[in-house]
C-alpha cells in the first residue's frame, strides 16, 4: 500500500530556505506509475499546488512561486524532496506531499510556521 | 492556468438531506476531475476521481458527475460524518488547480 510522509520543518525565520522531503513506501519513485507533487494550505484557507516532479526529474512549478522553488528525487532514499527560499510569513502552511497515479495518495502535512 | 469555480461557498442542510455541490472549470478538462473532502486538522481525503469514480472505501452516498467544463458531487443523503469543506480539484493540466472550497454543515 503505497504511504508517503513529510519531514518535520516546524519554525523558520523570515529569509530562511524550507527544506522539506517526503518518504515513500509501497511504490518506487523512479517507477514512472506516478508523478510526485508538492502542495501547501496556509491556516483556514484553501489549497495550493507548488509544484511536481516526474521520475525522469522532469519537473514544473507554480508560476507564483517558480522563482523559489526547487523539487529534486533522490533514488537512493526513496524520497522526494521541496526546497523554497526566502520565507515569508506568507509561507507559513501545512504542506503536503502527493502521488498522483491511478488514485492521488496524500501525506498527512506538515505545519512549518514562519515568524521572526 | 485554469480556473475552478466552486458554488456554494457555503451549505447548510438537515441530515437526510440531498446536497448538491457545483465545480466549473475555465476550459475544458475531461473527466480530469477529482473532490475532496476534508476535515479541521486533516490532510484532504479523496472521494472521487477521474470526475465520477469513487474512491475505495468512500461512502456510496457521494457521487460525482460532469465532464468537460461543469461537474458535481452529491450527496444522495446527508450525514452528521459529512460536516466537511469539499474541494474539486483538476488534474487535466500539470498546474493543478483547485476550487476555494466548499463548507458544509447541519441545519
Amino acid at each position: 500500500q503505497l504511504q508517503l510522509q513529510e519531514s518535520d520543518s516546524g519554525l523558520l525565520r523570515p529569509s530562511q530556505n524550507l527544506s522539506l522531503s517526503c518518504s515513500v513506501s509501497g511504490a518506487s519513485i523512479t517507477g514512472g506509475s506516478h508523478s510526485w507533487h508538492w502542495f501547501r494550505q496556509p491556516p483556514g484557507q484553501g489549497l495550493e499546488w507548488i509544484g511536481y516532479i516526474y521520475h525522469t526529474g522532469t519537473t514544473d512549478y507554480n508560476s507564483s512561486l517558480r522563482s523559489r522553488v526547487t523539487l529534486s528525487l533522490d533514488r537512493s532514499r526513496n524520497q522526494f524532496s521541496l526546497k523554497l527560499t526566502s520565507l515569508t510569513a506568507a509561507d507559513t502552511a501545512v504542506y503536503y506531499c502527493v502521488a498522483e497515479g491511478p488514485s492521488p495518495v496524500w501525506g498527512h502535512g506538515t505545519l512549518v510556521s514562519v515568524s521572526s | 492556468d485554469i480556473q475552478m469555480t466552486q458554488s456554494p461557498s457555503t451549505l447548510s442542510a438537515s441530515v437526510g438531506d440531498r446536497v448538491i455541490i457545483s465545480c466549473r472549470a475555465s476550459q475544458s478538462i475531461g473527466i480530469w476531475l477529482a473532490w475532496y473532502q476534508q476535515k479541521p486538522g486533516k490532510a484532504p481525503k479523496l472521494l472521487v476521481y477521474k470526475a465520477s469514480i469513487l474512491e475505495n472505501g468512500a461512502p456510496p452516498r457521494f457521487s460525482g458527475s460532469g465532464s468537460g467544463t461543469d461537474f458535481t458531487l452529491t450527496i444522495s443523503t446527508l450525514q452528521p460524518d459529512d460536516v466537511a469543506t469539499y474541494y474539486c480539484q483538476q488534474y487535466k493540466s500539470y498546474s493543478r488547480s483547485f476550487g476555494r472550497g466548499t463548507r458544509v454543515d447541519i441545519k
